[in-house]
């Protein structure tokens, strides 16, 4: 099971803001460690959204933002379109399971 | 262009054995550490193996510890995951991914699906 927790779903009319939410704990993100957030389409692999807990990737939308705070992170998304309607899922590492790759319990997107 | 192409799925009995390939172009493969991720049927994303550019450094989810061996040839630019003892709960899509430095995924392949059942 997954050691960050996100909300099963969030909605949204087009053109709202929506935020999701990644909690972890001071073995993860508490600790130091960034988060990274990734967007599934429907039927598609995972594709690279966000790194280092704010960074965007060239080709990804300004209108996707991320931060971290304490032992959470958040992904936010402005303007929301059609074709935002997704599964979201965050990523850090944490120490005391040793591992490099933990990820989030993942979060749908609907728009409205 | 980075592309990263999966085979070597299908359907094996419980127990049984598959090996995936990742074949990777477009990049430097000697100069970047490789994962398998993998996504069972409606669930979420769960990594299984790290293997770092040299092959010095392999890692793998408690999960299939001891069942899963990662390997890659830098020559071939390939990756891949010889998966024994497979049991039901492995079935899934296994994702080729590129490991980045600061430890996150920038690109993944397509996936190829395994499914365990008798």
């Amino acid at each position: 099971q997954s050691v960050l927790t996100q909300p099963p779903s969030v909605s949204g009319a087009p053109g709202q803001r929506v935020t999701i939410s990644c909690t972890g704990s001071s073995s993860n993100i508490g600790a130091g460690y960034d988060v990274h957030w990734y967007q599934q389409l429907p039927g598609t692999a995972p594709k690279l959204l966000i790194y280092g807990n704010s960074n965007r990737p060239s080709g990804v939308p300004d209108r996707f933002s991320g931060s971290k705070s304490g032992t959470s992170a958040s992904l936010a998304i402005t303007g929301l379109q059609a074709e935002d309607e997704a599964d979201y899922y965050c990523q850090s590492y944490d120490s005391s399971l040793s591992v490099h790759y933990v990820f989030g319990t993942g979060t749908k997107v609907t728009v409205l | 262009e980075v592309q990263l192409v999966e085979s070597g799925g299908g359907l094996v009995q419980p127990g049984g054995s598959l090996r995936l390939s990742c074949a990777a172009s477009g990049f430097t493969f000697s100069s970047y550490s490789m994962n398998w991720v993998r996504q069972a049927p409606g669930k979420g994303l769960e990594w299984v193996s790290y293997i770092s550019s040299s092959s010095s450094t392999i890692y793998y989810a408690d999960s299939v510890k001891g069942r899963f061996t990662i390997s890659r040839d830098n020559a071939k630019n390939s990756l891949y995951l010889q998966m024994n003892s497979l049991r039901d709960e492995d079935t899934a899509v296994y994702y080729c991914a590129r490991g980045s430095y600061g430890y996150f995924v920038d690109y993944w392949g397509q996936g190829t699906l395994v499914t365990v059942s008798s």
